[in-house]
């Protein structure tokens, strides 16, 4: 069975805090994506990337970075968590084609007070 | 206007009943995706279209491309289909990318 693993189903962190939320796809896929989904706006991209080291900002790029050292694992860094940034968190991956499917995780509910 | 936009917004039926959600979109797309959320967050991939039609089981999904719409019906709905039905498509521009619409709430009563 194909996979899309978040490391954390649900957060609460400080404001001010550095968090990390890793993703972890084992289907060899190129492309992997972060997302955030708020009540009436609905998924967001933050940043994606087709290759190790390799990312691209999304639409909503501020107050995050990214990191992908490895082609399975793709990580979403808050430098400074802010309350705004409270909200659920998808990760999801495809493969370089882009008539194929993309596969997401189960969601981080992300908490900052 | 959003480039993707889905209806109704909320959609509540009986249990037997059978259920149409609408996508609309503005740009030229490679593929259409309809997706499904449970409560808890999980999102998983139910179609990818990029003409025609498709069925798996009691799901059938349709687009017509010149039109620019996808429907997604459900027959003989269930409370498990209880769920957000969120459309996404992949603009032909844009390579990997998706736009999502703001899903569609599906409740359905026994």
């Amino acid at each position: 069975d194909v996979k899309v693993t978040q490391s954390s189903r649900y957060l609460v962190k400080r404001t001010g805090e550095k968090v990390f939320l890793e993703c972890v796809q084992d289907m060899d896929h190129e492309n992997m994506f972060w997302y955030r989904q708020d009540p009436g706006l609905g998924l967001r991209l933050i940043y994606f990337s087709y290759d190790v080291k390799m990312k691209e900002k999304g639409d909503i790029p501020e107050g995050y970075s990214v990191s992908r050292e490895k082609k399975e694992r793709f990580s979403l860094i808050l430098e400074s968590a802010s309350t705004n940034q409270t909200s659920m968190y998808l990760c999801a991956s495809s493969a370089l084609d882009s008539y194929t499917e993309a596969f997401f995780g189960q969601g981080t509910r992300l908490t900052v007070v | 206007k959003n480039e993707v936009e889905q209806s109704p917004q909320n959609l509540t039926a009986q249990e037997g009943e059978f259920i149409t959600i609408n996508c609309s979109y503005s740009v030229g797309i490679s593929a259409l995706h309809w997706l499904q959320q449970h409560p808890g967050g999980g999102i998983v991939s139910l179609f990818m279209l990029s003409s025609g039609k498709k069925k798996h089981g009691r799901l059938i999904a349709t687009i017509n491309i010149q039109e620019k719409h996808s429907s997604l019906h459900i027959t003989a709905s269930h409370p498990r289909d209880s769920a957000v039905y969120i459309c996404a498509v992949r603009d032909e521009t844009s390579g990997s990318r998706l736009t999502f619409g703001e899903g569609t709430q599906l409740t359905v009563n026994p």
